[in-house]
């Protein structure tokens, strides 16, 4: 299976500020990777398909961008409701397999 | 709008079986895929599984091969996954998710059930 390694596990970033996590994957995904917001009980919701299409409703402070294995989410001015874990996640082969999570916290 | 409304939190014992529901709405029902994850306290999110709600074919994670099956109610629009001897680390929450259309196939998770926790102990 494709392994999705994602970095900082922790991202400590202060209001306003711009936000840039990572997701490397074992091999060529192609450009079939999603982003995801999770708060504590909740259920993850989509930003961000296709490495950089924002899903509907998502306001353009994000923004993804890369292809093959290396993929990248921009947060561009952090607000408050942006504090939460996001995951990448590949949807190119099953099983469709996610990183272990970026928690970005508010510094 | 679309929506996925998953059944209640279970508590189960060691070995026995569990059986989560998930109804959807807002959609054509067997226009998607859909998948069924689960993620265990404080852990990433673990693909169980794939179901076709149009024809009802499925296709499981090896992992869960064996005691996972994924089955559909085209009458309700509903999706079930039942899994057969749990242990102690099967507790987690178990999502719900409607992945790519039948026709793309490949695709997003862009709407999720609430999320059904279920507690095997003893």
């Amino acid at each position: 299976e494709i392994v999705m390694t994602q970095s900082p596990a922790t991202l400590s970033v202060s209001p306003g500020e711009r936000a840039t996590l990572s997701c490397r994957a074992s091999r060529s995904v192609s450009s079939n990777l999603a982003w995801y917001q999770q708060k504590p009980g909740q259920a993850p919701r989509l930003l961000i398909y296709g490495t950089s299409t924002r899903a509907t409703g998502i306001p353009a402070r994000f923004s993804g961008s890369g292809s093959g294995t290396e993929f990248s989410l921009t947060i561009s001015s952090l607000q408050s409701e942006d504090f939460a874990v996001y995951y990448c996640q590949q949807y190119n082969n099953w099983p469709e397999t996610f990183g272990q999570g970026t928690k970005v916290e508010i510094k | 709008q679309v929506q996925l409304v998953q059944s209640g939190a279970e508590v189960k014992k060691p070995g026995a079986s569990m059986k989560v529901s998930c109804k959807a709405s807002g959609y054509t029902f067997s226009s998607y895929y859909m998948h069924w994850l689960r993620q265990a306290p404080g852990q990433g999110h673990e693909w169980m599984g794939i179901i076709n709600p149009s024809g009802g074919s499925t296709s499981y994670a090896q992992k869960f091969q064996g005691r996972v099956t994924m089955t559909r109610d085209t009458s309700t629009s509903t999706v079930y996954v039942e899994l057969s001897s749990l242990r102690s680390d099967d507790t987690a929450v178990y999502y719900c998710a409607r992945g790519g259309s039948i026709t793309l196939v490949r695709g997003p998770f862009d709407y999720w059930g609430q999320g059904t926790l279920v507690t095997v102990s003893s």
